[in-house]
């Protein structure tokens, strides 16, 4: 099944900083990948998300690219605000009978500092 | 995006007891799933709810411990079954459309057996 790594488990930054947060997959028949924030005492959110079809995507500071041939993607977060403080979360639903499930990275904490 | 909510929102259980977490969405879904995750931990996938018919489980969940009801396309039942302290989680169900992959997540319900 798949396999979904992400890095750093920890990222603290200043305000107006960018982050980074990288993931790999092991499943070359994944095909979408979402990211979720997810603050203290709440449900995951969908931030962003792309598709296998797709290189890059943009929504206001926040940005994802996927790299396929090395199966990796990242998560880009440009002018960092203190709200932006939360765990972070990447996955990736593999292709064949994974469809609907996704397999989770283990989970980015991002501290943004005022 | 769907809207979705679950009840309980918190519990605190004895072991030994069980407890059923219902999960309700404001407009009909094709897929509903729980996941469960724990204390400081990433998101596993617990099973699939299907409509009608018997729900289809990761490996190591079973049906035994983790029954799953799902009526029709807005509502589904998860029941954690003679709890353990090991039970202590967040469960939380998700939802997805046929049309897209998609995936929503509910608040969670935060469980914790004594």
């Amino acid at each position: 099944g798949e396999n979904v790594e992400q890095h750093p488990s920890t990222l603290s930054v200043q305000e107006g900083d960018s982050a980074v947060i990288k993931c790999t997959y092991s499943d070359s028949a994944s095909n979408y990948f979402p990211w979720y924030k997810q603050e203290l005492g709440k449900g995951p959110q969908l931030i962003i998300d792309i598709r296998s079809n797709v290189g890059e995507k943009k929504d206001q500071r926040i940005a994802v690219t996927l790299n396929k041939t090395a199966k990796h993607f990242s998560l880009h977060i440009t002018e960092t605000q203190p709200e932006d403080s939360a765990v972070y979360f990447c996955a990736a639903i593999g292709g064949g009978t994974s469809y609907g499930k996704l397999t989770f990275g283990q989970g980015t904490i991002l501290t943004v500092h005022p | 995006s769907a809207v979705i909510s679950q009840k309980p929102s918190r519990d605190i259980c004895q072991r030994g007891t069980s407890l059923t977490i219902q999960c309700q969405v404001d407009s009909q879904v094709t897929m509903m799933f729980w996941y469960r995750q724990q204390p400081g931990q990433s998101l596993t996938l617990i099973a699939t709810a299907n409509q009608g018919s018997e729900a289809t489980y990761e490996s190591g969940f079973v049906i035994d411990k983790f029954p799953i009801s799902r009526p029709n396309l807005t509502f589904s039942t998860l029941t954690v079954s003679n709890m353990s302290p090991e039970d202590s989680s967040i469960y939380l169900c998700s939802v997805a459309t046929a049309s897209t992959d998609t995936q929503y997540f509910g608040p969670g319900t935060r469980l914790t057996v004594l």
